[in-house]
């Protein structure tokens, strides 16, 4: 069976860092690009990052530029998201996905972690 | 940016009828040099993570009932959903990954009459 797990999310201050993770099982993990895709409460989906199987090809919204770095360990099933500057604007669940057919065509989702940026 | 607009934002549909949900995306999603529209279709239920629907437009994703159907080219896009159930009620997200950076419609609520 397919899982995707997130962790990481939590409550962290304006300016601050976050870390997050995604276990990937029931597929070959090193076969996929993986992306991350967060929601704001209540709101519509954006496309964070995203990241090639051999992560020789690596994409960001503007909106995260230099912000936040995507990163993969295929020999652990992982997916990562550090996350630095962090604003109010940033909060939402964050969800990861797998991409096979297309590099941004999110054919599995994770249950998503909350990450909420306030003082 | 492609800026994928849905309409409705929200409609109200008894039981066993049609829904029907139209995506415009700001630029053509159709590549040339397949004849594929990069255009997918999600549904969130309450709670849930999104699942994929349909993709190139109007292939369905396996598992996926046939009562879900995407057509359209181009810019214009429509989801239709036959014969409604309890089970479809829903949020619906559609998608383009034709271009960087990839964007959403806002979300259709559907929900029974």
């Amino acid at each position: 069976e397919v899982q995707l797990v997130e962790s990481g999310g939590g409550l962290v201050q304006p300016g601050g860092s976050l870390r997050l993770s995604c276990a990937a099982s029931g597929f070959i993990f090193s076969n996929y690009w993986m992306n991350w895709v967060r929601q704001a409460p209540g709101k519509g989906l954006e496309w964070v990052a995203n990241i090639k199987p051999d992560v020789s090809e690596i994409e960001y919204a503007d909106s995260v530029k230099g912000r936040f770095t995507i990163s993969r360990d295929n020999a652990k099933n992982s997916l990562y998201l550090q996350m630095n500057s962090l604003r109010g604007d940033d909060t939402g669940v964050y969800y990861c996905a797998r991409s096979y057919t297309s590099r941004a065509l999110f054919e599995y989702w994770g249950h998503g972690t909350l990450v909420t940026v306030s003082s | 940016d492609i800026v994928m607009t849905q309409s409705p934002d929200s409609l109200a549909v008894s039981l066993g009828e049609r829904a029907t949900i139209n995506c415009k995306s700001s630029q053509s999603v159709l590549y040339s040099s397949n004849n594929k529209n990069y255009l997918a279709w999600y549904q969130q239920r309450p709670g849930q993570p999104p699942k994929l629907l349909i993709y190139w437009a109007s292939t369905r994703e396996s598992g996926v009932p046939d009562r879900f159907s995407g057509s359209g080219s181009g810019t214009d896009f429509t989801l239709t959903i036959t014969s409604l159930r309890a089970e479809d009620v829903a949020i619906y997200f559609c998608q383009q990954y034709y271009r960087i950076p990839y964007t959403f419609g806002q979300g259709t609520r559907l929900e029974i009459k």
